[in-house]
């Protein structure tokens, strides 16, 4: 069975553009999140979705946002890159909410 | 609130012995506690979970120990073997995998 898979597993944006980041999760789950991983940060939620609606998002500006589609595949879009936005963003997919969440190999992003 | 506590922040074991990992929360109303492994360059990998009805799951080399009381839980590795190097992370939250809250993580170097 197919784990969770992003793409690009690499991006460079230049600041003030927009980056957008592409998830598969793993056949049969429908929720979808969004974790960013900072260097010396830790990992920090930025969105959960699921059934196609945005349930939760974490303390991160509205330049962060993204979508589900009706295959519940997801997308994270970043407006207006900043330097600070450098990080390996990493996708996970449960089967339901209250279930163990699975995580991606992540999509390192390098803002210049 | 919102914070989980980890520590140590790295911690070096010789082929063998115990690697103890600690994590403290402050919000009792976290229900769900699992721990992740990461190695370099690769999304980070359920290893085992619990929830605040038990004091210990054990799954092969790895236990959860949980003090709902003090509001701690610890991951023990037994017999670490050097494939066990790997920065591990704990984690809570209320529900399942919705808005995981992450400690800082360690890094764990097992010598051979």
């Amino acid at each position: 069975e197919a784990g969770v898979t992003q793409s690009p597993t690499h991006l460079i944006k230049t600041r003030g553009q927009q980056a957008t980041l592409r998830c598969s999760p793993i056949s049969g789950h429908t929720s979808v999140y969004w974790y960013q991983q900072a260097l010396g940060l830790g990992l920090q939620f930025l969105l959960w979705y699921d059934e196609g609606e945005e349930r939760n998002r974490g303390n991160f500006p509205p330049r962060f946002s993204g979508r589900q589609f009706p295959n519940y595949s997801s997308e994270l879009n970043v407006n207006a890159l900043e330097l600070e936005d450098s990080a390996l963003y990493l996708c996970a997919s449960s089967l339901f909410v209250n279930t163990e969440a699975f995580f991606g190999q992540g999509t390192r992003l390098t803002v210049v | 609130q919102q914070q989980v506590k980890q520590s140590p922040q790295s911690l070096i074991v010789q082929k063998g012995g115990i690697s103890i990992i600690n994590c403290a929360y402050e919000n009792t109303a976290f229900d769900y506690f699992p721990w992740y492994q990461q190695f370099p360059g690769k999304g980070p990998a359920l290893l085992i979970a619990i929830r605040p009805d038990v004091s210990e799951k054990k799954e092969g080399r790895f236990t959860i120990s949980f003090n709902k009381s003090a509001k701690q839980f610890s991951l023990h590795i037994m017999d670490s073997q050097p494939g066990d190097s790997a920065t591990y992370f704990c984690a809570a939250s209320w529900g399942g995998s919705e808005k995981l809250v992450f400690g800082k993580g360690t890094k764990l170097t097992v010598n051979p």
